[in-house]
């Protein structure tokens, strides 16, 4: 199954862009990449996800490097509701890595 | 994207009692996933749920400690055996449907 790598925590200032990385290196041809995020105390909530080409919603954007191997989530004007614990995932795997704890600061 | 139900949503409970957590979802499904999140920790995977079937557990869990049932497309149960402190965690159900997984909002377990 593939895994994924995060970056522990990142912080970022309201209103810029957080650009949050994954590492899927051992990704396979017909897997998705997902996006999920755990508001505190909340079920995780779906954000966004893609296989090879760069998909973009009210909520993200996901850019998906040309070989697969990792992928960014850009939240294009950070705010305060944004802070929470950002997962990568890939979809068949089922396997939740630790994500990244994203903070935004005022 | 399916909506979930799940209770209760939290509770305290004595040492080696059993909690019986319910998940219900608004349209038929093939699957079910129930996942724990220990305090300050990840999301892991205790089994998948198949209706007719018996459920698929991963590595680390047994059936006598998480028995699951799953009587029809729209509705699972998964019980906490003989429960420690160790089991305090809150518990999630999921589904696949559409777009993704949708998660329900977790039943929140302490045991004292």
């Amino acid at each position: 199954d593939a895994k994924t790598t995060q970056p522990p925590s990142m912080d970022c200032a309201e209103g810029r862009a957080a650009n949050l990385p994954c590492n899927h290196s051992t990704i396979s041809g017909n897997e998705y990449v997902y996006w999920y995020r755990q508001i505190h105390s909340q079920g995780p909530q779906y954000i966004i996800h893609g296989l090879k080409n760069n998909e973009t919603n009210e909520m993200a954007s996901l850019i998906i490097t040309e070989d697969r191997k990792s992928s960014t989530l850009i939240l294009p004007h950070a705010t305060l509701r944004d802070t929470a614990v950002y997962y990568c995932i890939v979809r068949a795997s089922l396997v939740f890595g630790k994500g990244t704890r994203l903070s935004v600061i005022a | 994207s399916a909506v979930i139900s799940q209770k209760p949503s939290r509770d305290i409970c004595q040492r080696g009692t059993s909690l019986t957590i319910q998940c219900q979802v608004d349209s038929q499904v093939t699957m079910m996933f129930w996942y724990r999140q220990q305090p300050g920790q990840s999301l892991t995977l205790i089994a998948t749920a198949n209706q007719g079937s018996e459920a698929t557990y991963e590595s680390g869990f047994v059936i006598d400690k998480f028995p699951i049932s799953r009587p029809n497309l729209t509705f699972s149960t998964l019980t906490v055996s003989n429960m420690s402190p160790e089991d305090s965690s809150i518990y999630l159900c999921s589904v696949v449907r559409g777009v993704g997984y949708t998660f329900g909002s977790g039943t929140r377990l302490t045991v004292v």
